[in-house]
């Protein structure tokens, strides 16, 4: 069965200071990948979707970037992150061609930015 | 661009009583899907139900269904005997069934839903 992994679970950083969140999905092959953030009580916005290695589509212009070194990973990054950043980033995989595949989810990382 | 409305911030049902949510959508495409998720309190997203655009018949699941109305770009989703663990925000999301969307997927706000012992 396929699963897919978020860390870290929470963090919190200073404003300036350099983020990296990881995703990592088991179980299957070359699927699509996709970032999105979600402020309190509030519905998903799509950062970034990646349809294979090295392949990054944005979504959203931001100080924030993606990128898929391997089949399976995604990293969300930042050199520099901002109070606005704040939020609750949630990585997805779908199967990577088209038939209405659902999206799944992994369990979050909570950021903080002070 | 595609857009999807979620019209209910706040629902309530009683425990074992049925609930609808609602959700309309924009789209000037003949083939996509739509999907209610869950999110609970652990912020875990849920795949609740699927619908695919060009199938008439509406989605069931146990004890959730939909009511998809094309025409009318209308995706409501119904709860029946609703249980306290069905407590949880709700989103309605859409996919573009296009080959150049990257399977992407544009979310409601979503109607967060109490269930009253």
């Amino acid at each position: 069965s396929q699963t897919i992994h978020q860390w870290p679970a929470t963090l919190v950083q200073p404003v300036g200071s350099p983020l990296s969140l990881e995703c990592t999905v088991e179980g299957t092959s070359n699927p699509n990948l996709y970032w999105y953030r979600q402020a309190a009580g509030r519905g998903l916005q799509l950062l970034f979707y990646s349809v294979g290695i090295g392949q990054i589509s944005s979504e959203v212009p931001q100080n924030l970037s993606a990128s898929r070194p391997q089949d399976r990973q995604f990293i969300l990054s930042s050199k520099k992150l901002l109070l606005s950043d704040s939020g609750f980033y949630l990585c997805a995989w779908s199967v990577r061609w088209t038939g209405g595949h659902e999206q799944y989810f992994g369990p979050g990382t909570r950021l903080t930015v002070t | 661009a595609q857009t999807v409305t979620q019209s209910q911030p706040e629902m309530s049902v009683q425990e074992a009583e049925t609930v609808t949510l609602s959700c309309t959508y924009d789209t000037s495409e003949s083939d996509y899907y739509l999907f209610w998720y869950k999110q609970p309190p652990s912020r875990q997203m849920i795949l609740v139900i699927r619908q695919e655009a060009y199938k008439q018949q509406n989605a069931t699941e146990n004890r959730f269904s939909v009511n998809f109305q094309k025409a009318a770009k209308s995706f409501s989703l119904k709860i029946s005997d609703s249980q306290l663990g069905d407590a949880a925000m709700y989103f309605c999301a859409y996919r573009s069934g296009a080959e150049t969307s990257g399977s992407r997927l544009t979310f409601g706000e979503g109607t967060q839903l109490t269930v009253n012992p």
